[in-house]
């Protein structure tokens, strides 16, 4: 079955350390992106991707970095810059031109810093 | 800039109908979409407007009215598990598919 899948579901990281976000996708898709949700807040952007080797800062890239070397990939590396980074991030791909074509999520991974 | 408000929390009985609001103020506008998000979990797709008018989809509707800036959900026959966040979403023109999202309501069914 298609589907985009995060990896690890949680994680601790200490003060001042780098992680990587996995988010593979087996969709087909060319569209990627990564969010951050927050307790009583929205889906905020962090970076998106609409082809391989390309991608943009979203709203609240500062902090965050990424890389699309392959399309079905699209990780997340949340740098010791990033001053609060607990919170549950979310990956999701799309078409890229399909008015109607809704996101694909993945389940998401609850990042907390220990 | 982008603006999508919505009412933090609603409280609905089981087998009621419930309608949940949406208002955007967006620079340009090419779709909204609503999506389902159980606590702890991924989103999930519920619908999409991006003319006038209602879309019906078994027990959800969604509506939209561009003029206005706003949108609502409609859910009827409701479920214990209807529980659940609704997130509102707008699709500004230029952004790709790109999605500005509300900070989403929080709907609690009751027997």
């Amino acid at each position: 079955d298609g589907g985009i899948t995060q990896s690890p579901k949680y994680l601790f990281r200490k003060e001042g350390q780098n992680v990587t976000l996995s988010c593979e996708q087996n969709l087909n898709h060319d569209a990627m992106y990564w969010y951050r949700q927050d307790p009583g807040q929205g889906l905020r952007l962090i970076y998106y991707s609409q082809i391989v080797n390309d991608f943009q800062k979203g709203d609240i890239a500062e902090g965050y970095s990424v890389s699309r070397e392959k399309k079905e990939s699209f990780p997340l590396t949340v740098t010791s810059a990033q001053k609060n980074p607990t919170a549950f991030y979310l990956c999701a791909s799309s078409e890229v031109g399909m008015a109607s074509e809704g996101y694909t999520f993945g389940s998401g991974t609850r990042l907390t810093v220990v | 800039g982008q603006n999508i408000d919505q009412p933090t929390e609603m409280t609905a009985t089981e087998g009621a109908i419930v309608q949940i609001n949406c208002t955007y103020q967006t620079s340009g506008f090419n779709g909204l979409f609503w999506y389902q998000q159980h606590a702890g979990e991924a989103p999930t797709f519920l619908s999409y407007n991006v003319l006038d008018g209602l879309e019906e989809k078994g027990r959800f509707s969604s509506f939209l009215s561009r003029s206005k800036g706003y949108s609502y959900l409609l859910l009827k026959e409701l479920q214990m598990k209807d529980s659940a966040s609704y997130l509102c979403a707008v699709r500004p023109t230029g952004g790709g598919n790109k999605l500005t999202f509300g900070t989403g309501t929080q709907l609690k069914v009751e027997l």
